[in-house]
């Protein structure tokens, strides 16, 4: 079975700030993906950031970069120069060769000005 | 170009009552996957869809059911409501099974 952990229920960033919230999960599969979902108030899962697990190269988007850390089943959302609008909770998500998704039980991340 | 949308947004039901939620899936796409989001906690995975087909499901009890149509929009059936029924339901939709799955806003369905 695939379990996702994420072990920081919340945090807080300042405005400009970098943060990094952390995720491991486990399974026995060779070929799967990877994700961070945000989720802010309204409730609309948005897609951030995703990586396939045979790439060695770290997914990057804007300001959201991962560290991907295979053997150590690692997948860790680093988030540059902190903006207001990124308060919300952040999950993430591993995706089996079938297309099903498990998340994690995710972080709370508030930026503060 | 519209993405994921889902009807209705919010619903309250009662113990014992039935009620179908719909999914319409971002244009180009046609998988639909359902999950279940109670207060606090990460989605979980009920079901997949694809070619009108159920490929695979989560540990959901029968109660749980689903449809997919042709034209690749999609149900989630739940009969006998029980109170821990009560979760955001959400619909993702993706192109086949091996993509990035987009979700709609949800459904907040309440029992009573």
């Amino acid at each position: 079975a695939q379990t996702v952990t994420q072990s920081q229920p919340e945090m807080s960033v300042q405005e400009a700030e970098t943060v990094t919230l952390s995720c491991t999960y486990d399974t026995s599969e060779s070929n799967y993906y990877l994700f961070w979902y945000k989720q802010p108030p309204s409730r609309q899962m948005i897609l951030v950031i995703r990586q396939e697990a045979y790439k060695q190269q770290n997914a990057t988007e804007n300001r959201f970069s991962v560290n991907f850390q295979k053997a150590a089943k690692s997948f860790s959302l680093k988030i540059s120069d902190s903006q207001l609008g990124d308060t919300a909770m952040y999950f993430c998500a591993f995706m089996n060769p079938l297309g099903r998704l498990y998340f994690g039980r995710g972080t709370q991340l508030t930026v503060w000005p | 170009d519209a993405g994921v949308t889902q009807s209705p947004t919010h619903l309250i039901k009662t113990r014992g009552q039935q009620v179908t939620l719909r999914c319409s899936p971002k244009s180009g796409h046609d998988t639909v996957s359902w999950y279940q989001q109670a207060l606090g906690q990460g989605p979980q995975f009920i079901f997949q869809y694809y070619e009108e087909e159920e490929r695979q499901r989560g540990n959901f009890p029968d109660r749980f059911s689903g449809h997919q149509f042709p034209n690749y929009s999609s149900e989630l059936n739940v009969n006998a409501l029980l109170l821990g029924d009560s979760a955001l339901y959400l619909c993702a939709s993706s192109r086949d099974r091996n993509y990035e799955q987009y979700f709609g806003p949800g459904t907040r369905l309440t029992v009573t």
